[in-house]
């Protein structure tokens, strides 16, 4: 069974924090995905990666970075946590060779303080 | 760029009826996929319906299926019989060469 694990389920930071969201993956999925969801809004596409060191925005990218140096991990950076990151993060990976299959972690809560 | 829309944010029928959730996409892609996903209040996304867009055929997963309208870039699950467990926030979703993009949700009660 395909896994994707979101190391950190909760998270309580302070406003100017540096956080690292990260999420890992036990199979050979190109393509890894960070979204954050909030009420009303759904998921947003924040950043996207379709391979190791390949990076790209998403809809809503400000705010954030992330990193690939290995496939099988994808992280997700805010550089200086604020009031307005708060929210739930998902983290998502896709094997289009598998019928196209979508895979999720089980989401990590972030409140910024 | 990719947009998928859902317009209605609530909806509320009773156990046994049908209902129909809407789901509209933007897209200059030919090919790509189209998906709907429901999310419990355990938070974890489980996969409904999938359709591949060089498939005239609409998906059909038991009580789910789908109304896809290529030429109108519509997409809208049908759930029959709906059962209390239904209950949940609905996701549709595109995926194309490289976007993953997924709309606002439609939060669907299924009354006893």
């Amino acid at each position: 069974d395909v896994k994707v694990t979101q190391s950190s389920r909760y998270l309580v930071k302070r406003t100017g924090e540096k956080v690292f969201l990260e999420c890992v993956q036990d199979m050979d999925h190109e393509n890894m995905f960070w979204y954050r969801q909030d009420p009303g809004l759904g998921l947003r596409l924040i950043y996207f990666s379709y391979d190791v060191k390949m990076k790209e925005k998403g809809d809503i990218p400000e705010g954030y970075s992330v990193s690939r140096e290995k496939k099988e991990r994808f992280s997700l950076i805010l550089e200086s946590a604020s009031t307005n990151q708060t929210s739930m993060y998902l983290c998502a990976t896709h094997d289009s060779s598998r019928g196209n299959t979508i895979y999720f972690g089980e989401g990590s809560w972030l409140t910024v303080v | 760029a990719q947009t998928v829309t859902q317009s209605q944010p609530e909806m509320s029928v009773q156990e046994a009826e049908t209902v129909t959730l809407s789901c509209t996409y933007d897209t200059s892609e030919n090919n790509y996929y189209l998906f709907w996903y429901k999310q419990p209040p355990s938070r974890q996304m489980i996969l409904v319906i999938r359709q591949e867009a060089y498939k005239q055929q609409n998906a059909t997963e038991n009580r789910f299926s789908v109304n896809f309208q290529k030429a109108a870039k519509s997409f809208s699950l049908k759930i029959s019989d709906s059962q209390l467990g239904d209950t949940a926030m609905y996701f549709c979703a595109f995926k194309g060469a490289q976007k993953l993009v997924f709309g606002q949700g439609t939060r669907l009660t299924i009354n006893p």
